[in-house]
């Protein structure tokens, strides 16, 4: 089966500027996730959905991120505006449920620098 | 709130040794662990997934365990290759679905 494609692989962009990253999961995977990972750390999670409805945004900073899955299948992440901060990779990934028999499979991220 | 933890943060060992990363989470209540490969610039690769009721997982050389009561998970490579080079990220999935990550054992084989 095809993996989980992101897009653009890697963004520069000046602070304050605006950036979007897009992800389209495996296809028939109902739940869908954003992750940050910064440089030396673990990813967090930024936001969840289960279909087109969000599941989890507790850790999304809304001020200045905003994602959409519209129809239940591809996503996009929108940061605006960037801070130096916001330096890091955005993985996407995607479940084929919720549960506990289900894992994980992660796209190969966008690299974001913020300059 | 769920913490993961991984040591060592980095290993470097010789070529042909066996080697056991270690995980600690502090909620027991967890429904799955899964240990991740990531690759510099690369996404994560999933190694393998043990269940909740479950107390290990192999594939080929690595296997890992899980001691949900006492929050702990090891990953065992045995013969270790130069091409296992990578970081290695334990996360646990705990309840509303969410994975908690640790930040990462960065294993370096040396030939």
């Amino acid at each position: 089966e095809a993996g989980v494609a992101q897009s653009p692989r890697y963004k520069i962009i000046e602070k304050r500027q605006s950036v979007a990253f897009w992800c389209n999961p495996i296809s028939g995977h109902a739940t869908l996730y954003w992750y940050q990972q910064i440089l030396g750390q673990g990813p967090k999670l930024l936001i969840q959905f289960q279909n087109n409805g969000v599941v989890d945004d507790s850790q999304l900073p809304k001020d200045r991120f905003s994602a959409e899955r519209l129809k239940g299948v591809d996503s996009t992440l929108k940061i605006q505006p960037a801070k130096l901060e916001d330096s890091a990779v955005y993985l996407c990934a995607s479940s084929s449920g919720a549960g506990s028999n289900y894992g994980y499979t992660f796209g190969s991220g966008t690299r974001l620098t913020v300059v | 709130k769920q913490e993961v933890t991984q040591i060592p943060a980095a290993l470097s060992v010789p070529e042909g040794e066996n080697l056991v990363l270690n995980c600690s989470f502090t909620d027991s209540a967890i429904y799955n662990l899964q240990w991740f490969r990531q690759d510099p610039g690369k996404g994560l690769t999933s190694l393998l997934l043990i269940q909740s009721s479950q107390r290990e997982q192999t594939s080929g050389r690595l296997n890992a365990s899980l001691d949900k009561s006492s929050g702990r998970s090891t990953l065992y490579i045995a013969a270790s290759q130069p091409g296992d080079s990578a970081t290695y990220l334990c996360a646990v999935k705990s309840s509303g679905s969410r994975l908690t990550f640790g930040e990462g054992t960065q294993l370096t084989v040396n030939p």
